[in-house]
């Protein structure tokens, strides 16, 4: 299985400033059509979880311009330029590239 | 607005069974790749089962391998998990989930092992 790592399992961060959330892979997740299967999802406290990054740097619709992600092969990030009260929760990287797929452990935004 | 609906959780003793339902609306469940996912309480997600749109293809994490069974009906826009043979560790919310050109996540239902 793809084992997905994410770093710092904890992040508290002041309103305002920038943060950033690291999710490495066991294996490269560039699928054989040329393609990386990998997403953020954002779970805020007592929702469901939503997406909010999709093959590695595209947001979905209605995420704020504030969200980013980039990376390649096994090693991703997804940055928060200016950290707001509205995106304390748990952040999880996903892999869809090998059977099973597979979640980061999550890494629990809080504001300062 | 596109919505998901699970119903069928609840407490059940080790070794027992359910079926979990997910009903669809707001967007074309027939072409939709779709996931059951679920949450151990206080942790992370664990993706459990997929199943292609036209249900040709289905894949199981090794723990549920032969207990659980995925299941959909395109014409009632709805999904299925049957459950047998219960531990204790599949105690979750279990999440209804489409991906497609948009990801779409039910509010979850409930699944308590214990005796």
């Amino acid at each position: 299985d793809v084992v997905m790592t994410q770093s710092p399992l904890s992040l508290p961060v002041t309103l305002g400033q920038p943060a950033s959330i690291s999710c490495r892979s066991s294996q490269s997740l560039v699928y054989s059509d040329g393609n990386t299967y990998f997403h953020w999802f954002q779970q805020r406290p007592g929702q469901s979880p939503r997406r909010l990054l999709y093959m590695v740097s595209n947001r979905d619709s209605g995420v704020p311009d504030r969200f980013s992600g980039s990376g390649s092969g096994t090693d991703f990030t997804l940055r928060i330029s200016r950290v707001e009260a509205e995106d304390v929760g748990i952040y999880y990287c996903m892999q869809h590239t090998q059977w099973p797929h597979t979640f980061g452990q999550g890494t629990k935004l809080e504001i300062k | 607005e596109a919505q998901l609906v699970e119903s069928g959780g609840g407490l059940v003793q080790p070794g027992g069974s359910l079926r979990l339902s997910c009903a669809a609306s707001g967007f074309t469940f027939s072409t939709y790749w779709m996931s059951w996912i679920r949450q151990a309480p206080g942790n992370g997600l664990e993706l459990v089962a997929n199943i292609k749109s036209d249900s040709s293809e289905k894949y199981y994490v090794d723990s549920v391998k032969g207990r659980f069974t995925c299941s959909r009906d395109n014409a009632e826009n709805s999904l299925y998990l049957q459950m047998n043979n219960l531990r204790a560790e599949d105690t979750a919310v279990y999440y209804c989930v489409g991906f497609g050109a948009r990801v779409y996540w039910g509010q979850g239902t409930l699944v308590t092992v214990s005796s």
